[in-house]
């Protein structure tokens, strides 16, 4: 039972240009939403968040964009650049606990020189 | 203001031997959580805990594996009579506030447990 998908293995852009890393969820009780970028043999390190009262938050380079209608967000880095190369996850929490972060499957990102 | 420690960061283990992972979570937060990923997958939840007390512990196996964290000292996950399946990351992560608000959890550098 996937309750998070991020349907898009893997992606690859230019440097320069912007990125947009897509994630859908099925279950109506997660109001909270957080994206990580982890490279190999290291930790998850957290990028941004969003709760469920927005439809879109801002830091930097990076913008995470929520539609509840469709139980999808998308995390947008623009401009792209090589550093960004990681495999990043979107994860969700909400109902009956907060300390259970559900997380996809990841979206390997390649931004190109 | 040190991150989230693990140890040790890679741990070989024959079947049937113990792991013990050890997670320190960061200064000032009281709540931990762990979870694992396996190859090509994602992170799955396994626990989450606060000081003397299991949360959560729904994604637990039912046997040979155990949580604590404890009034002093780090967190232990500890993996009883390991078989190869258990090869995997364990991660571990900390937040300042825990259930029932949104949280943001930070991640330590993970374990990689390798069972021969």
């Amino acid at each position: 039972d996937q309750q998070v998908k991020q349907n898009s293995p893997s992606l690859s852009v230019q440097e320069g240009r912007i990125s947009i890393l897509n994630c859908d969820y099925t279950n109506s009780m997660f109001d909270y939403f957080l994206w990580y970028k982890k490279y190999p043999a290291e930790g998850p390190t957290f990028l941004i968040s969003i709760s469920s009262i927005k439809d879109k938050n801002e830091d930097g380079r990076f913008t995470v964009f929520l539609n509840k209608s469709a139980k999808h967000l998308s995390l947008h880095i623009v401009p792209s650049q090589p550093g960004d190369s990681a495999v990043y996850f979107c994860a969700a929490a909400g109902g009956t606990s907060y300390g259970k972060l559900t997380f996809g499957q990841g979206t390997i990102l390649t931004v190109h020189p | 203001n040190a991150g989230v420690m693990q140890n040790p960061r890679h741990l070989v283990r024959r079947r049937g031997q113990e792991a013990r992972l050890r997670c320190s979570p960061m200064k000032g937060h009281s709540h931990v959580y762990w979870y694992r990923q396996l190859p090509e997958e994602g992170l799955k939840f396994m626990v989450y805990l606060q000081k003397e007390n299991i949360i959560d512990e729904s994604g637990m196996p039912k046997e040979r594996f155990s949580a604590e964290f404890p009034k002093e000292g780090p967190s232990i996950l500890r993996i009883q009579q390991v078989v190869r399946g258990d090869s995997a990351a364990y991660f571990c992560a900390s937040s300042p506030q825990g259930q029932g608000m949104a949280d943001t959890q930070y991640f330590g550098p993970g374990t990689r447990l390798t069972v021969l």
